[in-house]
């Protein structure tokens, strides 16, 4: 079974606020674990890579998983405008996606200035 | 930088036509992917392939074929398109070895039109 859940959103949160995103799945095998951020119209683009569980940084942007649970977060700290877009989650049990990439539905975020 | 270029941003066939979204990449990456994106429904899988003249079905290759002949070259190919095919198709391509390849990246999209 490879279904990965999203809440598809649309998620509001004003200018400066945390953003959490979340992801749960079912396949225990997966231990690749990727966000990505897309813009309309354009391909995503990928923000954090993460393998296994642990935390990652990457300036305003932390990712976590938690294989425990099956769960995956990303926090946006000190949101701008400019972070408006769908995130997407994906993960896959082989390195290299040589399972073929299995994708969240996207969360899409709004923030307000 | 990885590079995934798609041949195409814009397309517009017709209905029975045959059509084919092209994609490059330019980091030696073994695995390279064809998703389409719709609305509500997400990315799905269409095909995928690990190495040259090797492919695999993803969840929805009814209608789709691919090619391969190169490690950097992944055609999707749509036999006889329709209207149901209209979708934003998105090329992805990641690689297996070392540290070239840990993520995988993806084009900018090809939207297809059928009429």
């Amino acid at each position: 079974q490879k279904e990965v859940e999203q809440d598809p959103g649309p998620l509001s949160v004003p200018e400066g606020a945390i953003v959490s995103l979340n992801c749960t799945y079912s396949n225990s095998a997966f231990q690749y674990f990727m966000w990505y951020r897309q813009y309309s119209r354009k391909g995503p683009e990928l923000l954090m890579y993460t393998y296994s569980s642990g935390n990652k940084e990457d300036g305003r942007f932390t990712a976590q998983v938690d294989k425990s649970s099956k769960y995956i977060s990303l926090f946006i700290r000190d949101s701008q405008p400019s972070d408006s877009a769908t995130y997407l989650c994906a993960m896959s049990a082989l390195r290299g996606g040589a399972d073929g990439l299995t994708f969240g539905k996207g969360t899409h975020l709004i923030i307000q200035p | 930088d990885v590079k995934v270029t798609q041949s195409s941003r814009y397309l517009v066939k017709r209905t029975g036509e045959k059509v084919f979204l092209e994609c490059v990449q330019d980091m030696d990456h073994e695995n390279m992917f064809w998703y389409r994106q719709d609305p509500g429904l997400g990315l799905r899988l269409i095909y995928f392939s690990y190495d040259v003249k090797m492919k695999e079905k993803g969840d929805i290759p009814e209608g789709y074929s691919v090619s391969r002949e190169k490690k950097e070259r992944f055609s999707l190919i749509l036999e006889s398109a329709s209207t149901n095919q209209t979708s934003m198709y998105l090329c992805a391509s990641w690689g297996r070895q070392g540290a070239k390849g840990t993520e995988a990246f993806f084009g900018q999209g090809t939207r297809l039109t059928v009429v």
